[in-house]
């Protein structure tokens, strides 16, 4: 089946700093792909996505670009925030919507 | 406010005990999908349900079980409680099953097993 490997955590970064989360996963066909953010005490949310190869996903200063030719969907941000400070999961979905969630980077921005 | 409701928020309970967790989905949404969040583990998926019907099954214990209601409310059964189910147990729900659709998430039920 599907699955996502997503870059482990914690993540500790300083206000403004550039981020990276990596994530590649293995698909049979062409999934869409997914990041979610979970802030401290919440459930999950979407914070951007992507249908289709080359696509970009934007959100709040968050991107992510489809690429099949390396099955990746890096999640990046320019300028980190402290209100950022979330555990972030990446996943690929199947035709029936199944979602495959990666474990998680927890991400922490300090002042 | 994802217009996904679970209750109870939390609950704590002993090991060998029986609980019942609730979810409503979003209004329109016929697909309910269980997730269980543990400290080591991360989010691992249960149990997918649509229209009333199972669909999919993930790391989901025999112990625990799954319906979803003519309403299209699901509930989480898990019997014979052990510490290590302690765990948040989130719900979400899509729109139909093509892919590509967002899952919406509940606030998640605490679960404490003492």
């Amino acid at each position: 089946g599907d699955s996502v490997t997503q870059m482990e955590g914690p993540v500790t970064l300083s206000e403004e700093a550039f981020l990276t989360i990596n994530c590649t996963y293995t698909a049979t066909g062409y999934p869409s792909l997914f990041w979610y953010v979970q802030y401290p005490g919440e459930g999950l949310q979407l914070l951007l996505k992507a249908t289709k190869a080359d696509d970009k996903g934007s959100n709040k200063g968050f991107e992510a670009t489809y690429r099949k030719e390396t099955t990746s969907f890096h999640l990046e941000k320019g300028s980190v925030q402290v209100s950022d400070s979330a555990v972030y999961f990446c996943a690929p979905t199947d035709t029936g919507n199944q979602f495959y969630f990666g474990t998680g980077t927890s991400l922490t921005v300090i002042p | 406010d994802s217009g996904v409701t679970q209750t109870p928020k939390h609950l704590i309970t002993a090991t060998g005990q029986r609980v019942t967790l609730r979810c409503s989905p979003r209004s329109g949404d016929l697909s309910v999908y269980w997730y269980q969040q543990s400290l080591d583990q991360g989010l691992q998926f249960l149990i997918h349900y649509y229209n009333g019907e199972e669909r999919a099954k993930g790391n989901i214990l025999e112990r625990f079980s799954a319906q979803q209601f003519p309403d299209l409310h699901s509930e989480l059964n898990l019997s014979s409680l052990e510490l290590g189910d302690s765990a948040l147990y989130f719900c979400a729900s899509s729109m139909p099953t093509s892919g590509g659709n967002e899952q919406f998430f509940g606030p998640g039920t605490r679960l404490t097993v003492l």
